[in-house]
């Protein structure tokens, strides 16, 4: 099994409405991350977690949220999505050395 | 702000030839580096993680090299087979453990 896993793989959604991408790690890392890729461009963090009472924003936080609901589970939230949140959103753990474990991905598109 | 660049942007090359990817970065105060491959669609496979402390990583027929006073690494990749055909990423730890800044990646064609 992935140690990395994101539901739902792909979403299609409208204007408006609240999306949850969810998150579940069995890697045990304390840190867990979000990020959003756009075709051409690096990955931008949206939201970073180190324990379940530390959450972070990233450089690109706004029009989402997060909730870190265990050391394994980390969800993003947007609360009402618009068509330019359309892309590609990653999952990840770290573990103490630095090294990055990514998920699957979610593909969204917000009509 | 630290900024992470790629190059070539896309590169394409015949089955077995050796080849070099670069990563740049602006600021040499990293904690690490890290390449990732990234298959279209799918999420990112860790390759190679090269702390700031070590100069080179090795696994299989990858070698990468870190410099961190002039800001650069690169992956080395040995003998291509079309199955290296892919995008791969760099990216540099910034601050520990809360900022990984990426690059826009290096698409790679093996051609049989």
């Amino acid at each position: 099994d992935a140690d990395v896993t994101q539901t739902p793989r792909n979403r299609i959604t409208k204007t408006g409405k609240r999306i949850m991408l969810e998150c579940s790690q069995t890697k045990g890392h304390d840190r867990m991350y979000w990020y959003r890729q756009d075709p051409g461009l690096g990955l931008q963090l949206i939201y970073y977690s180190f324990d379940v009472k530390d959450i972070n924003k990233g450089e690109i936080s706004d029009g989402y949220s997060v909730s870190r609901q265990a050391q394994a589970k980390f969800s993003l939230s947007l609360e009402s999505a618009i068509p330019n949140q359309t892309a590609l959103y990653f999952c990840a753990t770290s573990d103490d050395w630095g090294e990055q474990y990514f998920g699957p991905g979610t593909r969204l598109t917000v009509l | 702000k630290q900024e992470v660049t790629q190059i070539p942007a896309a590169l394409s090359v015949p089955e077995g030839e050796n080849l070099v990817l670069n990563c740049s970065f602006t600021d040499s105060a990293i904690y690490n580096l890290q390449w990732f491959r990234q298959d279209p669609g799918k999420g990112l496979t860790s390759l190679l993680l090269i702390q700031s402390s070590q100069r080179e990583q090795t696994s299989g027929r990858l070698n990468a090299s870190l410099d961190k006073s002039s800001g650069r690494s690169t992956l080395y990749i040995a003998a291509s087979q079309p199955g290296d055909s892919a995008t791969y990423l760099c990216a540099v730890e910034v601050n520990y453990g809360q900022n990984f800044v990426f690059g826009p990646g290096t698409r790679l064609s093996v051609l049989p």
